[in-house]
């Protein structure tokens, strides 16, 4: 089955700075990578995703990365806010029409901005 | 649009007795439900799929006698545990599948069920 590795598991950055998570997935079949925004105690909240067919994708300040050949994908947040604050996971999957598509999740970072 | 309920936010039992968890999908259907479980500061762990309709398709190492998932419409999922013991506490989380326009499938998550058993 597919395996996802996050990292870091912590990342401190200061207001305004940059923050990147990189995960690294084990199964080259696997099409379909969103990320997560956790915040204590609530829901998981999509923020963005990627599909393989594409190697970039942006949303204002958030940004995601996708290598196929290395198998490994990364989230860019640009000019960090405090409300970043939150635990970020990544996820894998290969799509399949009509089918399950479970997710597989990696272990997740806790982004920490400071002011 | 994409809004998934879940209910009860919150549950306190005593070991032994059964506990069941709601998971709606408000706004739109859902052929298929996954729900994790969360234990405090790690990751979330897929249970099982739920397929409206059919029975529902457990990960290893998950008890299906144990947490029985019905998917009776296709806008309801339930989780029951049974015979809770204090090990089952967790945060159960749901999340259905909803397709957007353009054919393309995402999963959205419901708020969540954190469960304490006494």
């Amino acid at each position: 089955g597919e395996n996802v590795e996050q990292h870091p598991s912590t990342l401190s950055v200061q207001e305004g700075d940059s923050a990147v998570i990189k995960c690294t997935y084990s199964d080259s079949a696997s099409n379909y990578f969103p990320w997560y925004k956790q915040e204590l105690g609530k829901r998981p909240q999509l923020i963005i995703d990627i599909r393989s067919n594409v190697g970039e994708k942006k949303d204002q300040r958030i940004a995601v990365t996708l290598n196929k050949t290395a198998k490994h994908f990364s989230l860019h947040i640009t000019e960090t806010q405090p409300e970043d604050s939150a635990v970020y996971f990544c996820a894998a999957t290969k799509e399949v029409t009509g089918g399950g598509n479970k997710l597989t999740f990696g272990t997740g970072t806790q982004l920490k901005v400071e002011l | 649009g994409a809004v998934v309920s879940q209910h009860p936010s919150r549950v306190i039992c005593k070991s032994g007795t059964s506990v069941k968890i709601e998971c709606r999908s408000l706004d739109f259907q859902a052929t298929t439900m996954f729900w994790y479980r969360q234990f405090p500061k790690q990751s979330l762990m897929l249970m099982a799929t739920s397929n409206e309709g059919s029975k529902a398709t457990y990960e290893q190492g998950v008890e299906k006698d144990k947490f029985l998932i019905n998917h009776a419409s296709l806008t309801l999922s339930t989780l029951t545990v049974t015979s809770a013991h204090p090990e089952d506490s967790s945060f159960y989380i749901c999340s259905a599948k909803s397709r957007l326009a353009g054919g393309v499938e995402t999963q959205y998550f419901g708020p969540g069920t954190r469960l304490l058993v006494l």
